[in-house]
């Protein structure tokens, strides 16, 4: 079945400082990709939507400059989290929709502590 | 706006037992509704899905899902559990466009703990 990577699966931080995490669709390509952000034992909720080729679409509430989205190809979209702090430690995981079929499918997650 | 409920927060079961676990949505036009597992620190596994057809859905694992379009309701149920199955559950809709879910709203998760 199609395959979603995370990278990394688990980082840990400085206050202060980017971190990029990355999600790679291995075997098809996505044109549109999703990040959501999950804090412990709550649900996930939609940061953005990620086109390729374009600008992402970010959600009521979450800061564009705070969280850098790219998604340059049809196989790849990173976020970032720039001068993270210890607020923004979460777990983060990515879909991304098969161009083909439409169907979704979601990443294994990212952990990101910030210290 | 589209939204979900799952009722129930945390739900307990002896190993065997049958299970079920609720959804509620709303969404002002036919919905694509999901049930999602979720193990701790990791990603999320599709178990099923529905858009249209059989209301009754059958995924993987042995769950199975019926779509109730006059309660707005998309319960799962699984006729007896394995302590494999002790995970968060996520039940969510998506928007339809072009014949495929766009993004994804989901319920707030039910964890399941099963007793041996």
């Amino acid at each position: 079945g199609a395959v979603v990577s995370q990278h990394p699966s688990w980082v840990i931080c400085k206050s202060g400082t980017s971190v990029k995490i990355e999600c790679r669709s291995l075997d098809f390509q996505a044109t549109t990709m999703f990040w959501y952000r999950q804090f412990p034992k709550q649900s996930l909720m939609l940061m953005a939507t990620s086109n390729e080729g374009s600008k992402a679409t970010y959600e009521q509430g979450v800061e564009k400059d705070k969280f850098l989205i790219n998604h340059a190809s049809l196989t790849l979209s990173t976020l970032t989290v720039t001068s993270a702090h210890p607020e923004d430690s979460s777990f983060y995981i990515c879909s991304a929709r098969d161009t083909g079929t439409g169907e979704l499918f979601f990443g294994e997650g990212s952990r990101l502590t910030v210290l | 706006a589209q939204s979900v409920t799952q009722p129930d927060i945390h739900i307990t079961v002896s190993e065997g037992a049958s299970l079920e676990l609720r959804c509620n949505y709303s969404y002002g036009a036919t919905p694509y509704l999901f049930w999602y597992v979720q193990s701790p620190g990791q990603g999320l596994q599709l178990l099923l899905k529905y858009f249209s057809g059989d209301t009754l859905v059958q995924g993987i694992k042995g769950f199975e899902a019926e779509f109730k379009r006059s309660q707005s309701s998309f319960n799962l149920r699984k006729p007896s559990v394995h302590g494999s199955d002790a995970a968060e559950y996520f039940c969510a809709v998506g928007a339809i466009s072009s014949g495929s879910a766009r993004q994804l709203t989901f319920g707030s998760g039910t964890q399941l703990t099963v007793l041996p």
